[in-house]
């Protein structure tokens, strides 16, 4: 069975203070896996798909990583707009639909 | 463009009514998830359709959940005989063809008196 698990449950930044987010999963076979935002109240916003070992993304102030058994994602100078739910997901390479999810990173950036 | 859209916001009903929840897809994705996210988890994957079909409905929690997609675009999540348990956010999500990124709606909250 696939599992995700993430941490830390809850993160507080201030603005500038720049940290990583972690995301540890166990999967038959990787598909792909997923870093979305979620904010209050809305459905998750998509961010990145990472494929294989040592593959790298990047958007503005954030970049996800990704090893065989983890990924990371690191948060560059982060600012107040950047507060969030993060969400990190498996999807297997057999049935290549489904998304197992971590429980999610709340994220907080003080000004 | 437009992206997906879930209907209604919010559902309040008693326990043991029938409900139906609406998904409208990114125009030309033909693959079209439901997930069930519960307060301060995850989504919770329930039911993936390829076009008109449902290719895995794995994560329905028992048969009182029913989902049909009849053209290939919208789609309609039913519950049955609905329990205070059913409470949760239900959210669609849809995507170009199957494995590439879901793109999800803002989810309908359902709350079971």
């Amino acid at each position: 069975e696939d599992q995700v698990t993430q941490s830390p449950e809850a993160l507080r930044l201030q603005e500038g203070e720049s940290s990583s987010l972690n995301c540890s999963y166990t999967v038959s076979g990787l598909r792909g896996l997923f870093w979305y935002r979620q904010d209050p109240g809305k459905g998750p916003e998509f961010l990145f798909t990472l494929y294989s070992a040592g593959e790298e993304k990047e958007k503005e102030r954030l970049k996800a990583t990704l090893t065989k058994k983890e990924s990371f994602l690191h948060i560059t100078a982060p600012k107040p707009e950047d507060s969030a739910t993060y969400l990190c997901a498996v999807q297997e390479e057999t049935s290549g639909s489904r998304l197992t999810f971590g429980e999610g990173t709340q994220l907080t950036v003080n000004p | 463009g437009a992206g997906v859209s879930q209907t209604p916001s919010n559902k309040v009903t008693e326990k043991g009514k029938y409900v139906e929840l609406r998904c409208d897809p990114i125009s030309g994705h033909t693959a079209l998830y439901w997930y069930r996210q519960s307060l301060g988890q995850g989504p919770e994957f329930l039911i993936y359709f390829q076009g008109t079909g449902a290719a895995d409905d794995s994560g329905l929690p028992n048969d009182r959940f029913f989902a049909v997609r009849p053209e290939g675009s919208v789609s309609t999540l039913k519950i049955q005989r609905t329990e205070r348990g059913d409470s949760a956010v239900y959210l669609c999500a849809s995507s170009l063809r199957r494995g590439q990124p879901q793109h999800f709606g803002d989810g309908t909250r359902l709350s079971i008196l």
